[in-house]
């Protein structure tokens, strides 16, 4: 059962630009992890976010959490070629060891 | 620098084969996890352990087993390996407090001919 739904699933911009990755579901988290994941590589955490609204930025990355816990976004200003890489959003469910990943997003960014 | 090491980046096996896949931590963590990684599929669960010797199933168990003898320590075994296992295995713990935050291992690209 996939209960995190990512989009878009591919994302292809030039350099510079800004962009917004979409985490949904139908289920209430407790808390909401976004990583990263480079090639040959596994994911790496970027953030946790917990609370309903919340927002927190690392550098040029703006993480949301939605009012009702259930979705989140990932906001990029100004995009580099170091931002090139799988983002996965992964949820943590009440009760449980087990956190539950998205698909996932692929970014390409072009210099 | 804390770190979650795999036996092999790349094994090649052929169908039938048992496989190990061996992970190891550093960071004294209670919680370990073996998923798998598909394209379009994002991270699927196999098998997850919360202490030595405990082991609970997770999304996609069949035609594998775990062993954690050791706390560091939480092997992934495929009895008899088939073309359908050719994937991904990434090993992952965390810490029994806090949000279950995941450190995860290279990965292992498995082939299984």
């Amino acid at each position: 059962t996939q209960l995190l739904e990512q989009s878009p699933q591919f994302l292809s911009i030039q350099e510079g630009e800004n962009l917004t990755v979409y985490c949904n579901s139908s289920s209430v988290f407790s808390s909401l992890q976004w990583y990263r994941q480079e090639p040959g590589e596994g994911p790496v955490l970027l953030v946790t976010v917990v609370t309903g609204g919340e927002v927190k930025k690392l550098k040029r990355l703006t993480f949301q959490f939605g009012d009702a816990r259930k979705d989140s976004s990932l906001h990029i200003t100004a995009a580099q070629p170091g931002d090139t890489g799988l983002y996965l959003c992964a949820g943590e469910l009440d009760s449980s060891y087990k956190l539950i990943f998205g698909s996932g997003t692929r970014l390409l960014v072009r210099p | 620098d804390v770190k979650v090491t795999q036996s092999s980046r790349y094994l090649v096996k052929r169908t039938g084969e048992k496989v190990f896949l061996e992970c190891v931590q550093d960071m004294d963590h209670e919680n370990m996890f073996w998923y798998r990684q598909d394209p379009g599929l994002g991270l699927r669960l196999i098998y997850f352990s919360y202490d030595v010797k405990m082991k609970e199933k997770g999304d996609i168990p069949e035609g594998y087993s775990v062993s954690r003898e050791k706390k560091e320590r939480f092997s992934l075994i495929l009895e008899s390996a088939s073309t359908n296992q050719t994937s991904m295995y990434l090993c992952a713990s965390s810490p029994r407090e806090g949000r279950n935050e995941q450190f995860f291992g290279p990965g292992t690209r498995l082939t299984v001919l």
